[in-house]
């Protein structure tokens, strides 16, 4: 069974930057069918996907935070790594990460982590 | 700037039907854009309904389904139940590995 699980700081100063990891069991994050993806969800707020991964190293970002979002990956680990810069209080959210299909006529978010918290505040 | 549009809230009394509608601002949906649907109650993460317009993921209950409804696409629930009471998002893949998110639906059973 496939899990993910997201780790990083609960708290990030204003203009800093945030930094978040997602770690991969029960499958190779470099299975060639999927990306692995970052979404995110202000308090009483809907959801909105920052960005994806693929295990070469190929990122796609929301436009609206493109200039702001790093993607990496890291096979050795099965591993992949948020980091979003100057934050400011509205990037306060749960952050969660997932994976997605996106081959073969078949393009979903399949399994996804439990999200974790991120306060903006100094 | 795609914005995708869904009902912000509705209501239906358990046992009933009832119809979650995913528009494009700018144009109409199509399974081109291979709408998917997921789940959310409070607290918890997401959890995937539908993909593909219309495959139920697996575990689903058969009263959930898929379609498209003229120029949207559309998460109907046949025969709800209170356990049905959360908030329904769907998603859009535009193409070039872009994903955008609908605003949520809540719905409440009562």
């Amino acid at each position: 069974q496939l899990q993910l699980q997201e780790s990083g700081p609960g708290l990030v100063k204003p203009s800093e930057t945030l930094s978040l990891t997602c770690t991969v069991s029960g499958d190779s994050i470099s299975s060639s069918s999927f990306y692995w993806g970052w979404i995110r969800q202000p308090p009483g707020k809907g959801l909105e996907w920052i960005g994806s991964v693929y295990y070469s190293g190929i990122t796609y970002f929301n436009p609206s935070l493109k200039s702001r979002v790093t993607i990496s990956v890291d096979t050795s680990k099965n591993q992949f790594s948020l980091r979003l810069s100057s934050v400011t209080a509205a990037d306060t959210a749960v952050y969660y990460c997932a994976r997605s299909w996106q081959q073969l006529g078949i393009y979903y978010f399949d399994y996804w982590g439990q999200g974790t918290l991120v306060t903006v505040s100094s | 700037q795609t914005v995708v549009t869904q009902e912000p809230s509705f209501s239906v009394s358990p046992g009933g039907t009832v119809t979650v509608t995913c528009g494009l601002s700018s144009a109409s949906v199509s399974t081109s854009y291979y709408p998917s649907w997921y789940q959310q109650t409070p607290g918890q993460a997401p959890r995937t309904l539908i993909y593909n317009t219309k495959t139920r993921s697996s575990g689903v209950p058969d009263r959930f389904s898929g379609s498209i409804l003229g120029n949207k696409a559309a998460l109907t629930i046949t025969g709800a139940q209170a356990e049905d009471e959360s908030d329904y998002y769907c998603v859009l893949y535009m193409g070039g590995g872009i994903w955008v998110f609908g605003g949520g639906t809540k719905l409440t059973v009562l």
